[in-house]
Protein backbone atom coordinates (compact mmCIF):
# COMPACT_ATOMS: atom_id res chain seq x y z
CA UNK A 1 0.00 0.00 0.00
CA UNK A 2 1.38 3.66 -0.56
CA UNK A 3 2.26 5.41 2.08
CA UNK A 4 3.12 9.02 2.81
CA UNK A 5 5.84 10.38 5.60
CA UNK A 6 5.95 13.69 6.89
CA UNK A 7 8.67 13.52 9.68
CA UNK A 8 8.50 16.99 10.64
CA UNK A 9 5.80 17.68 12.68
CA UNK A 10 6.59 21.43 13.31
CA UNK A 11 8.91 23.57 11.39
CA UNK A 12 9.95 27.61 12.09
CA UNK A 13 10.62 29.96 9.93
CA UNK A 14 11.71 33.53 10.13
CA UNK A 15 10.22 36.09 7.75
CA UNK A 16 11.80 36.14 4.34
CA UNK A 17 13.97 33.42 4.93
CA UNK A 18 13.89 30.27 2.58
CA UNK A 19 12.35 26.80 4.63
CA UNK A 20 12.42 23.54 3.03
CA UNK A 21 9.40 20.81 4.24
CA UNK A 22 10.34 16.88 3.69
CA UNK A 23 7.97 14.12 2.25
CA UNK A 24 8.46 10.89 1.34
CA UNK A 25 6.66 8.06 -0.12
CA UNK A 26 6.15 4.70 -0.25
CA UNK A 27 4.62 3.11 -3.84
CA UNK A 28 5.52 0.23 -6.11
CA UNK A 29 3.98 2.94 -9.19
CA UNK A 30 6.08 4.59 -11.97
CA UNK A 31 2.95 7.41 -12.79
CA UNK A 32 1.65 8.79 -10.21
CA UNK A 33 1.08 12.41 -9.13
CA UNK A 34 1.99 14.11 -6.31
CA UNK A 35 0.69 17.42 -4.28
CA UNK A 36 1.51 19.80 -1.40
CA UNK A 37 -1.45 21.24 0.08
CA UNK A 38 -1.69 23.97 2.69
CA UNK A 39 -4.09 24.05 5.61
CA UNK A 40 -4.28 27.34 7.48
CA UNK A 41 -6.11 28.25 10.71
CA UNK A 42 -9.37 28.65 8.31
CA UNK A 43 -9.19 24.91 7.91
CA UNK A 44 -9.47 25.46 3.75
CA UNK A 45 -7.38 23.25 1.86
CA UNK A 46 -5.17 24.65 -0.79
CA UNK A 47 -3.54 22.98 -3.18
CA UNK A 48 0.03 24.78 -3.39
CA UNK A 49 1.84 22.87 -6.11
CA UNK A 50 1.52 19.49 -8.28
CA UNK A 51 4.53 17.24 -9.76
CA UNK A 52 3.62 14.49 -11.96
CA UNK A 53 5.89 11.64 -11.90
CA UNK A 54 7.04 11.12 -15.27
CA UNK A 55 8.13 15.07 -15.17
CA UNK A 56 12.17 15.16 -14.37
CA UNK A 57 11.67 18.77 -14.30
CA UNK A 58 11.03 20.03 -10.38
CA UNK A 59 7.42 21.92 -10.53
CA UNK A 60 7.66 25.53 -9.24
CA UNK A 61 4.91 28.17 -8.13
CA UNK A 62 6.22 31.52 -7.39
CA UNK A 63 7.51 31.48 -4.19
CA UNK A 64 6.93 27.87 -3.43
CA UNK A 65 9.13 24.89 -5.47
CA UNK A 66 9.89 21.33 -5.23
CA UNK A 67 13.14 19.06 -5.32
CA UNK A 68 11.28 16.03 -6.44
CA UNK A 69 13.82 12.92 -6.50
CA UNK A 70 12.08 9.98 -8.05
CA UNK A 71 14.40 6.96 -7.37
CA UNK A 72 14.43 8.30 -3.40
CA UNK A 73 10.96 9.12 -3.69
CA UNK A 74 11.56 12.33 -1.96
CA UNK A 75 9.63 15.30 -2.60
CA UNK A 76 10.39 18.13 -0.75
CA UNK A 77 8.66 21.87 -0.15
CA UNK A 78 10.85 25.15 -0.79
CA UNK A 79 8.96 28.25 -0.01
CA UNK A 80 11.31 31.32 -0.97
CA UNK A 81 11.01 34.37 1.01
CA UNK A 82 8.44 33.59 3.67
CA UNK A 83 5.44 35.19 4.90
CA UNK A 84 3.45 35.28 7.79
CA UNK A 85 0.56 34.08 5.44
CA UNK A 86 2.56 31.04 5.01
CA UNK A 87 2.07 29.65 8.26
CA UNK A 88 -0.26 26.81 8.16
CA UNK A 89 -0.31 22.88 8.58
CA UNK A 90 1.26 21.52 4.90
CA UNK A 91 0.21 18.10 3.84
CA UNK A 92 2.39 15.90 1.11
CA UNK A 93 -0.29 13.56 -1.06
CA UNK A 94 0.17 11.04 -3.29
CA UNK A 95 -2.20 9.88 -5.86
CA UNK A 96 -2.38 7.32 -8.70
CA UNK A 97 -4.08 7.55 -12.03
CA UNK A 98 -8.02 7.74 -11.04
CA UNK A 99 -7.34 6.68 -7.23
CA UNK A 100 -8.05 9.20 -4.14
CA UNK A 101 -5.25 10.90 -2.18
CA UNK A 102 -2.99 9.64 0.21
CA UNK A 103 -1.99 12.40 2.77
CA UNK A 104 1.04 12.30 5.29
CA UNK A 105 0.09 13.53 8.84
CA UNK A 106 1.21 17.21 7.80
CA UNK A 107 3.61 19.91 8.69
CA UNK A 108 2.52 22.76 11.29
CA UNK A 109 5.19 25.93 10.02
CA UNK A 110 5.40 28.73 11.78
CA UNK A 111 6.45 32.23 10.40
CA UNK A 112 8.27 33.76 12.88
CA UNK A 113 7.99 38.24 12.05
CA UNK B 1 -8.81 27.41 -9.51
CA UNK B 2 -12.27 25.76 -9.35
CA UNK B 3 -14.38 26.51 -6.41
CA UNK B 4 -15.74 23.90 -4.28
CA UNK B 5 -19.16 25.06 -1.50
CA UNK B 6 -19.36 23.37 1.42
CA UNK B 7 -22.62 24.00 3.61
CA UNK B 8 -23.02 24.80 6.32
CA UNK B 9 -19.93 25.71 7.79
CA UNK B 10 -20.41 25.13 11.38
CA UNK B 11 -23.81 23.04 12.94
CA UNK B 12 -24.67 22.41 16.36
CA UNK B 13 -26.66 19.64 16.71
CA UNK B 14 -28.64 17.24 19.66
CA UNK B 15 -27.44 14.08 20.26
CA UNK B 16 -29.89 11.53 18.08
CA UNK B 17 -30.92 14.16 15.30
CA UNK B 18 -29.66 13.99 11.84
CA UNK B 19 -27.42 16.35 10.05
CA UNK B 20 -26.94 17.19 6.16
CA UNK B 21 -24.25 18.90 4.95
CA UNK B 22 -23.96 19.48 1.36
CA UNK B 23 -20.74 20.01 -1.46
CA UNK B 24 -21.15 21.55 -4.49
CA UNK B 25 -18.97 22.21 -6.90
CA UNK B 26 -19.53 25.59 -8.35
CA UNK B 27 -17.75 26.27 -12.20
CA UNK B 28 -17.25 22.33 -13.09
CA UNK B 29 -18.37 18.85 -13.00
CA UNK B 30 -17.33 16.27 -10.62
CA UNK B 31 -18.12 13.04 -11.19
CA UNK B 32 -16.38 11.64 -8.37
CA UNK B 33 -16.43 13.75 -4.78
CA UNK B 34 -14.91 12.93 -1.43
CA UNK B 35 -15.61 12.97 1.99
CA UNK B 36 -13.23 13.36 4.80
CA UNK B 37 -12.86 13.48 8.86
CA UNK B 38 -10.11 15.59 10.40
CA UNK B 39 -9.47 15.40 14.44
CA UNK B 40 -7.53 18.57 15.87
CA UNK B 41 -4.58 18.16 14.97
CA UNK B 42 -4.37 15.19 12.69
CA UNK B 43 -4.68 14.73 8.96
CA UNK B 44 -7.58 14.15 6.61
CA UNK B 45 -9.36 10.88 7.20
CA UNK B 46 -11.14 9.53 3.80
CA UNK B 47 -14.59 8.35 5.19
CA UNK B 48 -15.76 7.90 1.47
CA UNK B 49 -15.81 8.21 -2.35
CA UNK B 50 -19.14 9.51 -3.90
CA UNK B 51 -19.72 8.41 -7.76
CA UNK B 52 -22.11 10.42 -8.87
CA UNK B 53 -25.49 8.12 -9.73
CA UNK B 54 -24.05 5.17 -7.74
CA UNK B 55 -23.56 3.83 -4.40
CA UNK B 56 -20.91 5.38 -2.39
CA UNK B 57 -17.59 3.52 -1.76
CA UNK B 58 -16.58 3.05 2.14
CA UNK B 59 -13.91 3.19 3.60
CA UNK B 60 -13.28 0.24 6.10
CA UNK B 61 -14.27 1.01 9.44
CA UNK B 62 -16.36 3.56 8.28
CA UNK B 63 -20.37 3.01 8.34
CA UNK B 64 -22.31 3.36 5.55
CA UNK B 65 -25.88 2.91 7.56
CA UNK B 66 -24.29 6.06 9.54
CA UNK B 67 -22.84 8.26 7.44
CA UNK B 68 -25.26 8.41 4.00
CA UNK B 69 -24.04 9.57 1.24
CA UNK B 70 -25.59 10.61 -1.97
CA UNK B 71 -24.19 11.91 -5.69
CA UNK B 72 -27.37 12.98 -7.61
CA UNK B 73 -25.78 15.13 -9.52
CA UNK B 74 -22.68 15.69 -11.10
CA UNK B 75 -22.35 19.37 -9.11
CA UNK B 76 -23.87 18.04 -5.46
CA UNK B 77 -22.60 15.54 -3.16
CA UNK B 78 -24.33 15.27 0.53
CA UNK B 79 -23.72 13.62 3.47
CA UNK B 80 -26.01 13.12 6.09
CA UNK B 81 -24.58 11.97 10.05
CA UNK B 82 -27.70 10.02 11.24
CA UNK B 83 -28.62 9.67 14.86
CA UNK B 84 -25.62 11.79 15.71
CA UNK B 85 -23.43 11.31 18.95
CA UNK B 86 -21.29 13.23 20.77
CA UNK B 87 -18.18 11.30 19.02
CA UNK B 88 -19.43 12.24 15.57
CA UNK B 89 -18.26 15.80 16.60
CA UNK B 90 -15.66 16.20 14.06
CA UNK B 91 -14.46 18.44 11.26
CA UNK B 92 -15.88 17.43 7.77
CA UNK B 93 -14.62 17.93 4.55
CA UNK B 94 -15.72 17.57 1.38
CA UNK B 95 -13.08 17.09 -2.43
CA UNK B 96 -14.65 17.32 -5.83
CA UNK B 97 -12.28 15.98 -8.64
CA UNK B 98 -12.20 18.18 -12.02
CA UNK B 99 -12.52 15.03 -14.61
CA UNK B 100 -11.93 17.67 -17.18
CA UNK B 101 -8.37 19.25 -15.69
CA UNK B 102 -4.88 18.24 -17.35
CA UNK B 103 -4.26 16.61 -13.53
CA UNK B 104 -7.60 15.58 -12.13
CA UNK B 105 -6.96 17.51 -9.21
CA UNK B 106 -9.12 17.46 -6.51
CA UNK B 107 -10.18 20.87 -4.76
CA UNK B 108 -11.42 21.21 -1.47
CA UNK B 109 -14.90 22.67 0.34
CA UNK B 110 -13.84 24.79 3.42
CA UNK B 111 -15.36 22.15 6.09
CA UNK B 112 -18.02 21.47 8.13
CA UNK B 113 -17.63 21.99 11.94
CA UNK B 114 -20.09 19.34 13.40
CA UNK B 115 -20.58 19.63 17.51
CA UNK B 116 -23.15 17.29 19.13
CA UNK B 117 -23.92 18.07 22.16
Amino acid sequence: AQTVTQSQPEMSVQEAETVTLSCTYDTSESDYYLFWYKQPPSRQMILVIRQEAYKQQNATENRFSVNFQKAAKSFSLKISDSQLGDAAMYFCAYKRGQGNLIFGKGTKLSVKP
Amino acid sequence: GAVVSQHPSRVICKSGTSVKIECRSLDFQATTMFWYRQFPKQSLMLMATSNEGSKATYEQGVEKDKFLINHASLTLSTLTVTSAHPEDSSFYICSARDQQGALNIQYFGAGTRLSVL
